[in-house]
């Protein structure tokens, strides 16, 4: 089983800043990463697929990068609804979620 | 509007059984994979198991892997999942998940999930 790890497991930031989020994988995955924004009490959403390609309705501030197992979500200035948890999540063997990152607000 | 709207959950003792199933509607449903995801309380997410349209490729978690099966029927718009010899590590909100329209390993609709706790 491909093993996600994200980093850091809490990112503290302010409205504006900039947002790098990071995700290892065991094995190389290719390019078969997406990543989720979920919200307190919230179903998850998916925000971006295949390493860099944004979802339907997902803002420019979004962008993903990387592949083999090296992956980040930067969300370029951080609005007050970015504050969440972040996953990501692999599709090149099964399918397996990292630990989550979660974005709050310093 | 797709939606899928999870059922059958509940208060099961260790060792037991508990049968999901998730209704969709607004969409062909016999066009997309759908997945059983869980969600531990206050814990992260973990996809539990898969299923190609036609129900031919499934995939599981090596944590519920000859425990539980996942089944399709496209005639009623469902899919299900039969949990067998519950453990007390298998207590989360599960929720079902469609596919999107361009991958099939990423889910891009959910259902507000299914409580399961499993206690004695």
């Amino acid at each position: 089983e491909i093993v996600l790890t994200q980093s850091p497991a809490t990112l503290s930031l302010s409205p504006g800043e900039r947002a790098t989020l990071s995700c290892r994988a065991s094995q190389s995955v290719s390019s078969y990463l997406a990543w989720y924004q979920q919200k307190p009490g919230q179903t998850p959403r998916l925000l971006i697929y295949d390493a860099s390609n944004r979802a339907t309705g997902i803002p420019a501030r979004f962008s993903g990068s990387g592949s083999g197992t090296d992956f980040t979500l930067t969300i370029s200035s951080l609005e007050p609804e970015d504050f969440a948890v972040y996953y990501c999540q692999q599709r090149f063997n099964r399918l397996t979620f990292g630990g989550g990152t979660k974005v709050e607000i310093k | 509007q797709v939606q899928l709207v999870e059922s059958g959950g509940g208060l099961v003792k260790p060792g037991g059984s508990l049968r999901l199933s998730c209704a969709a509607s607004g969409f062909i449903f016999s066009d997309y994979y759908m997945s059983w995801i869980r969600q531990a309380p206050g814990k992260g997410l973990e996809w539990v198991s898969y299923i190609s349209s036609s129900g031919t490729t499934i995939y599981y978690a090596d944590s519920v892997k000859g425990r539980f099966t996942i089944s399709r029927d496209n005639a009623k718009n469902s899919v299900y999942l039969q949990m067998n010899s519950l453990r007390a590590e298998d207590t989360a909100v599960y929720y079902c998940a469609r596919a999107t329209g361009y991958s099939h390993g990423y889910a891009y609709y959910w259902g507000q999930g299914t409580l399961v706790t499993v206690s004695s």
